[in-house]
């Protein structure tokens, strides 16, 4: 049972550089979420879908793009790294159903941008 | 911006002692989450209230979801090493359409030996 898988776990990225964290998860979960974490901060939300080909901004998007072509994944992307885009990125996914809106997070994508 | 406000922001206790923390908002919320984040991992889901005024037990923590539906609570009784972490609310504020997932900027447990 694996639940919200993210890949890669660590990357360090040069400054302009892209590249895309991958998201997959296989709870069948309509919502997806991308949130990054700044040290010793909370999360904030990047982006989030409600479904495939459907996405909308979250807290703190500028600089980053997203897709949902699938129900399972949800890929994040930095097209030109810039090192304010340090931090920890958690995907997560919940099945709002009945009122219920648990969400379960992957481990996480450590990245460096030098 | 941020809509959860956690207090407090870092508490340092002795083990066997109880815990009690708190998350507010200017918003309504119809859910809140109460998870816990270990170091180097993502945040594991402890209790999750639907209901005002619902009180909700997960052996020896305890969350309730205020009258208001603008706060939350948690509480750990007779803490032991493994409670250290970070503790975040969470909610999606009802404004907003309850579709975004929002989270209090945490609660850091430590425990002294």
């Amino acid at each position: 049972n694996a639940g919200v898988t993210q890949t890669p776990k660590f990357r360090i990225l040069k400054i302009g550089q892209s590249m895309t964290l991958q998201c997959t998860q296989d709870m069948n979960h309509n919502y997806m979420y991308w949130y990054r974490q700044d040290p010793g901060m909370g999360l904030k939300l990047i982006y989030y879908s409600v479904g495939a080909g459907i996405t909308d901004k979250g807290e703190v998007p500028n600089g980053y793009n997203v897709s949902r072509s699938t129900t399972e994944d949800f890929p994040l992307r930095l097209e030109l790294a810039a090192p304010s885009q340090t931090s920890v990125y958690f995907c997560a996914s919940s099945y709002p159903s009945r009122g219920r809106t648990e969400a379960f997070f992957g481990q996480g994508t450590r990245l460096t941008v030098v | 911006g941020q809509q959860l406000n956690q207090s407090p922001q870092s508490m340092f206790i002795q083990e066997g002692e109880d815990v009690s923390m708190n998350c507010t908002s200017s918003s309504i919320f119809n859910t809140w989450l109460w998870y816990k984040q270990d170091p180097g991992e993502g945040p594991v889901l402890l209790i999750a209230l639907y209901k005002a005024g619902e009180l909700t037990s997960n052996g020896r923590l305890t969350a309730q979801f205020g009258i208001t539906r603008k706060d939350s609570f948690l509480n750990i009784s007779a803490s032991i090493p493994s409670d250290v972490g970070i503790y975040f609310c969470a909610g999606p504020p009802l404004i907003q359409g309850a579709q975004k997932l929002v989270f209090g900027q945490g609660t850091r447990l430590t425990i002294n030996p």
